[in-house]
């Protein structure tokens, strides 16, 4: 069983804080992650496609990492915002098999 | 503009049912998908199409069936419902980008509830 892992579950900041969170996945066959973000009462919204070992994106105060080697991709926002809350979640495709982690939900209070 | 829609948007249904849920985009996207998304299990592929006629079970598909009959729509029905069933479901949809690195649209989503 192919597994994607994100943590933390949830996280509490505060505006103006700059937080990480992780999708962990196996580095097997490897073909793509992306990373969305998900409003309560919306649909997921994508941020990122990462591909290649090493990439980097960026997007305003969000961005990401990937290291296909170790498994892992990292989504940092930075000065994070009260409209940043959400759902940051991540999708690992392997092999043309599409696996989703279960989300970081973050809360950043005024 | 381009969009991905799903109807009903609510929906209260008894066991035993047949349910059917819409999906429509307009990107002209090849792939299409259907999720159901269920505390503690976060987005589960139910079935995808990647092209007219072309069908395939995902990691829950027991319970559901799809078809495409055109680009434009993936209906999921649920043939006899069961409490179980009861989600929220996703429908999404991305075009044959190099493999694995489409990126997905997803629809508003359809809540179910079976009674």
């Amino acid at each position: 069983i192919l597994n994607v892992e994100q943590s933390p579950q949830s996280l509490h900041v505060q505006e103006g804080d700059s937080t990480n969170f992780t999708c962990s996945f196996p580095s097997s066959n490897f073909y793509a992650l992306h990373w969305y973000r998900w409003e309560t009462a919306k649909s997921p919204e994508a941020l990122f496609v990462m591909t290649l070992n090493g990439d980097e994106k960026k997007k305003g105060r969000i961005s990401a990492t990937l290291n296909t080697k170790e498994g892992y991709s990292y989504l940092y926002i930075k000065g994070s915002q009260p409209e940043d809350s959400a759902t940051y979640l991540c999708d690992y495709n392997q092999g043309g098999k599409l696996i989703f982690g279960q989300g970081t939900e973050l809360s950043v209070k005024p | 503009d381009a969009e991905i829609t799903q109807s009903p948007r609510h929906k209260i249904t008894e066991t035993g049912r047949q349910v059917t849920l819409a999906c429509h985009q307009t990107w002209n996207h090849n792939n299409m998908f259907w999720y159901r998304q269920d505390l503690g299990h976060g987005l589960r592929l139910i079935h995808y199409s990647y092209g007219v006629h072309d069908t395939n079970k995902g990691e829950v598909s027991d319970g559901y069936s799809v078809s495409r009959s055109n680009t434009e729509d993936l209906p999921l029905t649920l043939e006899s419902a069961a409490s179980s069933q009861t989600s929220v479901y996703f429908c999404a949809s991305s075009e044959s980008a190099r493999e694995g690195q489409d990126t997905q649209y997803f629809g508003p989503g359809t809540r179910l509830t079976v009674l």
